[in-house]
Formats: structure tokens, C-alpha cells, sequence
């Protein structure tokens, strides 16, 4: 069966520091990867998604950058972290069929003070 | 551009009651409509998909319906039990891409 992985669970950080959250696959391969950020109150909003190794599609503009160094592998980073980046990280995967649903990680949440 | 909304944002019922969550999108030329179990602090759990051709989908107490050309999908529950209270989510896959886009979702609490 497939899982997926999201560390850390928990993330503390101030102002102007930099940031890798990391996503894994496992129990598939060539999956459809996706970060999403949900902050407070509001909905799910797409930040990348990738269709392959070293494929990303950025859907909004930010500091945030993503990477797919590996097939089941997919980094969220940031250089310098600001306040607004407050939020819940949450990763997912999704077979490269239409018609297939998404699976989504436990999630990383991240506070920058 | 795609958008969903979910009406209304919260919801409080007692158990054993039936109800209904709305979901509606604006670009009817979607692949699937999702809908999606939050509970609080956790990811996302996958309830039920409905594809592009079909018009609903069931599983135990739960049923979703789509009708694309009215832009609505509805999420059915049957007797509710406080089990169920979470924040329920649905998202569109439009054609032609691998994006989902979610709708802000509806808390719902069903009181014992």
C-alpha cells in the first residue's frame, strides 16, 4: 500500500530564516506531487505541483520555491522566511490518471515569529 | 478561472440527523470533484470522488452527487454521529491540468 511522509510535524522558526519541509512517497512510482499551504481560517491553496523529477509548477508568486531531487521525493524551501508564511504545509500525491483521487500527507505546521 | 465555494461555513446539528453540504464551482469542465475529511490538526482524508460522467457516488452513510452544468455538488450525510463532526472540503480538477482547486470547506459539528 501507499504512504506518505511529512517531517518535521512541527516547526518553530523566526524571521528571516530558512526553511526545508520534505515530502516522501512511498509504495508507487512517477506519482503527480503537490504542496499546499492552508492558513488559518481559510482554504487549501496550491502552491507547487510536479509531474516528474525536476518538474515544478509554481501556481503563485512568494519566497517559497519547491524541488523534486528524486521520483517520490519533493522539498518545500525558503531563504529568508517570513510572518505570512504562518501555516499548515500539507503534502500530496496522485496516480497520473484524470481520474484519480488525491492522498494527502499529516501535514506540517509551521510558525515564524 | 476556477473557483469553489462551500455554503455554509459552519454547521451544528444534532446526532441522528440527515444533512447536506454544498459545493459549487464556476468552470463546469472538470475531470472529478473530491470531497475530503478534515479533522482538526490532520491532513486531508479522501470521502468520495465523483468523475465528469457520473452523477453520484456512495460509500455507507455518506452520498455525493455532481451536476455540472448547474456548477453544484452536494455531500449527503445520514444519521449524523458525533464521529462525523470535522471540516468537510471538496475540491474540482479542471480539465487539461493536474490542479485541485478547494473550496474554504464547512465545520461541521453534530452534538450527542
Amino acid at each position: 500500500s501507499q504512504t506518505i511522509h511529512q517531517w518535521p510535524a512541527t516547526l518553530v522558526q523566526p524571521v528571516g530564516s530558512p526553511l526545508s519541509l520534505e515530502c516522501t512517497v512511498e509504495g508507487t512510482s512517477n506519482p503527480n506531487l503537490y504542496w499546499y499551504r492552508q492558513a488559518a481560517g481559510r482554504g487549501l491553496q496550491l502552491l507547487f505541483y510536479s509531474v516528474g523529477i525536476g518538474q515544478i509548477s509554481s501556481e503563485v508568486p512568494q519566497n517559497l520555491s519547491a524541488s523534486r531531487p528524486q521520483d517520490r521525493q519533493f522539498i518545500l524551501s525558503s531563504k529568508k522566511l517570513l510572518l505570512s508564511d504562518s501555516g499548515f504545509y500539507l503534502c500530496a500525491w496522485s496516480v497520473r490518471r484524470a481520474e484519480e483521487t488525491q492522498y494527502f500527507g499529516p501535514g506540517t505546521r509551521l510558525l515564524v515569529l | 478561472k476556477q473557483e469553489v465555494t462551500q455554503i455554509p461555513a459552519a454547521l451544528s446539528v444534532p446526532e441522528g440527523e440527515n444533512l447536506v453540504l454544498n459545493c459549487s464551482f464556476t468552470d463546469s469542465a472538470i475531470y472529478n470533484l473530491q470531497w475530503f475529511r478534515q479533522d482538526p490538526g490532520k491532513g486531508l482524508t479522501s470521502l468520495l470522488l465523483i468523475q465528469s460522467s457520473q452523477r453520484e457516488q456512495t460509500s455507507g452513510r455518506l452520498n455525493a452527487s455532481l451536476d455540472k452544468s448547474s456548477g453544484r455538488s452536494t455531500l449527503y450525510i445520514a444519521a449524523s454521529q458525533p464521529g462525523d463532526s470535522a471540516t468537510y472540503l471538496c475540491a474540482a480538477r479542471t480539465s487539461g491540468t493536474y490542479k485541485y482547486i478547494f473550496g474554504t470547506g464547512t465545520r461541521l459539528k453534530v452534538l450527542a
